[in-house]
């Protein structure tokens, strides 16, 4: 079983509608989590690093919130826009900075 | 300034060969980490420098896969008698040091195994 999982595999969505996709893990003990776009062809680029404190977290039209005690987090896409179309991996840090990716939730855009 | 490069972009080799992928790191960045990503799949952890200290080799699928990296300069990711399976992206990242500080991605280098 993955260590992350995240939730929808893929989702396409109307522009200018909302969205939010789902990360959970079983990992411990946690030091921070991830949220990255990755572009068809491109490396992955970071959105938000959240620690154990943080709840949420906004990069533009991104919001991403944590509820460290269920090991949920989710990124929330406000006003979504065609370049949004990406893979979004989530990335939990844990233990001796050990690293655990999500598959990643594949969004598509369309006008 | 300069983001990190991975070279070259595209590889195509026959199965049995040997291939030599390179990172370049963003100066200053201390911690550099490969991954893997295959078609359809996330990413997956190869092997990770910091500093001077022994790398984290525990990613690494066989030893077929060993990697180098001089001080906190270029790395190399060297795959031996290639096999079909090892057909992917393969992703070079730095950051600063390792623990909470942002990871700054390559845009991967594609090998292809025929």
């Amino acid at each position: 079983k993955n260590q992350v999982e995240q939730s929808p595999q893929s989702l396409i969505i109307l522009e200018g509608k909302n969205c939010t996709l789902q990360c959970n893990y079983t990992v411990s003990p946690f030091s921070n989590l991830r949220w990255y776009k990755q572009d068809t062809g491109r490396g992955p680029v970071s959105l938000t690093i959240m620690t154990f404190s943080e709840n949420t977290k906004s990069n533009g039209r991104y919001t991403a919130t944590l509820d460290a005690d269920t090991k949920q987090s989710s990124l929330h896409i406000t006003a979504s826009q065609l370049s949004d179309s990406a893979s979004y991996i989530c990335v939990v840090i844990y233990g001796n900075n050990r690293l655990a990716f999500g598959k990643g939730n594949q969004v598509v855009v369309i006008p | 300034g300069a983001g990190v490069s991975q070279s070259p972009s595209n590889k195509v080799t026959e199965k049995g060969k040997d291939v030599e992928l390179r990172c370049d790191p963003i100066s200053g960045h201390t911690a550099l980490y490969w991954y893997r990503q295959r078609l359809g799949q996330g990413l997956e952890f190869l092997i990770y420098f910091q500093g001077n200290s022994a790398p984290d080799k525990s990613g690494l699928p066989s030893d077929r896969f060993s990697a180098e990296r001089t001080g906190e300069s270029v790395s190399t990711l060297t795959i031996q008698r290639t096999q079909q399976e090892d057909s992917a992206v393969y992703l070079c990242a730095s950051s600063l040091a390792s623990g909470g500080y942002e990871q700054y991605f390559g845009p991967g280098t594609r090998l292809t195994v025929t």
